[in-house]
């Protein structure tokens, strides 16, 4: 069954770094998503992307944060300056088509990511 | 706002036990409701959905009900086993495209 993949599965940076999180969506997705969960607390959104531009980003997602997808491949969310606060785990999602909620997304394992 | 609320943990249970996870929601319009499972070291995985009311979603011997009049989609299995044991997480969606994610469940089935 194909699957999305999540590297590295856990990251420890120090506070002010610049880290990059790497996905690998289903390979016939279009839509690509970013959440993240920190410790204890519910799974967040933080961005949509389709077509090579960010669909919808919440409140969360401000200028330190970026999203990319360099190649017909991968999708990477990127945390310019990190801060303690960033510390979680962060899950990326596809779906097919994301015409509707009822389009089932797909999760990868996570990466944990760890600020000092 | 959209949210949803779900029974705080940790629940523990004994084999062929019975199991409810209850979930309750706000949101505007008539979202799909959806249950995730995280198994220990993997990623997030569709157990779930229902996307009307009254609808009712079942896999693995796991069912959910929509229940409009109530604003709750419940979490039942009949008999857990081991193998059940897992972070249970209830979300909706209000058809734009993004999950809203209760806080999870952890669910430990002992032998």
């Amino acid at each position: 069954e194909p699957e999305v993949t999540q590297t590295p599965s856990h990251q420890v940076t120090q506070m002010g770094q610049e880290v990059i999180l790497r996905c690998v969506p289903i390979s016939n997705h279009l839509y690509f998503y970013w959440y993240r969960q920190i410790l204890g607390q519910k799974v967040e959104f933080l961005v949509s992307f389709y077509n090579n531009e960010i669909s919808e980003k919440s409140e969360i997602f401000d200028d330190q944060f970026s999203v990319e997808r360099p190649d017909g491949s991968n999708f990477t969310l990127k945390i310019r300056s990190t801060k303690l606060e960033d510390s979680a785990m962060y899950f990326c999602a596809s779906t097919q088509t994301g015409l509707s909620s009822t389009d089932t997304q797909y999760f990868g394992p996570g990466t944990r990511l760890t600020v000092l | 706002g959209n949210s949803v609320t779900q029974m705080e943990g940790p629940v523990t249970l004994s084999e062929e036990a019975f199991l409810t996870i209850n979930c309750t929601y706000t949101a505007t319009g008539y979202p799909s409701l959806f249950w995730y499972v995280q198994y220990p070291g993997e990623g997030l995985q569709l157990l779930l959905k229902a996307t009307k009311a009254d609808d009712k979603g079942s896999n693995k011997g796991f069912e959910a009900t929509y229940r409009k009049e109530t604003t709750s989609f419940h979490l039942e299995k009949g008999s857990v086993q081991v193998s059940d044991s897992a972070v249970y997480f209830c979300a909706l969606s209000p058809n734009d495209y993004k999950l809203s994610f209760g806080a999870g469940t952890t669910v430990t089935v002992r032998a």
